[in-house]
């Protein structure tokens, strides 16, 4: 199976601030990768897939780059409905593995 | 409005069965693969499976932990998805969640998720 791992697991981070979140696979998966966003008790959200393409309504502060095994997921100014848990996914064989999240706290 | 709405969840002994159901609706069912999620308590998520649609002969996948156990089906005339959950084990609590998905694409619809908890 590929791994994922996202780093930072945990990130604090204040209104108006950029971040940006890591995704490394354990081997190649070209683009096929999708971020998710997740607020306590809800499902995920998809934010962007194929590494870069952003979701239809989801807001262009958040961007997507990457492809092979480094990702980046960054938001480029906080708002406070921004403050989740985020996850990476590869789509590029079974099964379709996340990251183990990376949660986005407030400062 | 597109939308997946799950149920069937509930308290199950270990070794016992239970069977969640997702209808779908907003979109035309039949022309998607569907896929079921799940998160166990405070932990991250993970896929469970995967049934392709008609023109992939409704084929199924599923992550190791589970095959032989679960069984994921379809009744496109009813626009539901099906999860059949055997020999259930106390790993198996989580909130279990359906998914619209694809050939190499993520998973674009969720439904809101039901509860299986597995304890005696």
């Amino acid at each position: 199976d590929i791994q994922l791992t996202q780093s930072p697991s945990f990130l604090s981070a204040s209104v108006g601030d950029r971040v940006t979140i890591t995704c490394r696979a354990s081997q190649g998966i070209s683009s096929y990768l999708a971020w998710y966003q997740q607020k306590p008790g809800k499902a995920p959200k998809l934010l962007i897939y194929a590494a870069s393409t952003l979701q239809s309504g989801v807001p262009s502060r958040f961007s997507g780059s990457g492809s092979g095994t480094e990702f980046t997921l960054t938001i480029s100014s906080l708002q406070p409905e921004d403050f989740a848990i985020y996850y990476c996914q590869q789509l590029k064989s079974y099964p379709p593995t996340f990251g183990q999240g990376t949660k986005l706290e407030i400062k | 409005e597109v939308q997946l709405v799950e149920s069937g969840g509930g308290l199950v002994q270990p070794g016992g069965s239970l069977r969640l159901s997702c209808v779908a609706s907003g979109f035309t069912f039949s022309d998607h693969y569907m896929d079921w999620v799940r998160q166990a308590p405070g932990k991250g998520l993970e896929w469970v499976g995967r049934i392709r649609k008609k023109a992939n002969s409704y084929t199924t996948e599923y992550v190791a932990s589970v095959k032989g156990r679960f069984t994921i089906s379809r009744d496109d005339s009813k626009n539901s998805l099906y999860l059949q959950m055997d020999t259930l084990e106390t790993e198996d609590t989580a909130v279990y969640y359906c998914a619209r998905g694809g050939p190499y694409s993520p998973m674009d619809v969720w439904g809101q998720g039901t509860t299986v908890t597995v304890s005696s």
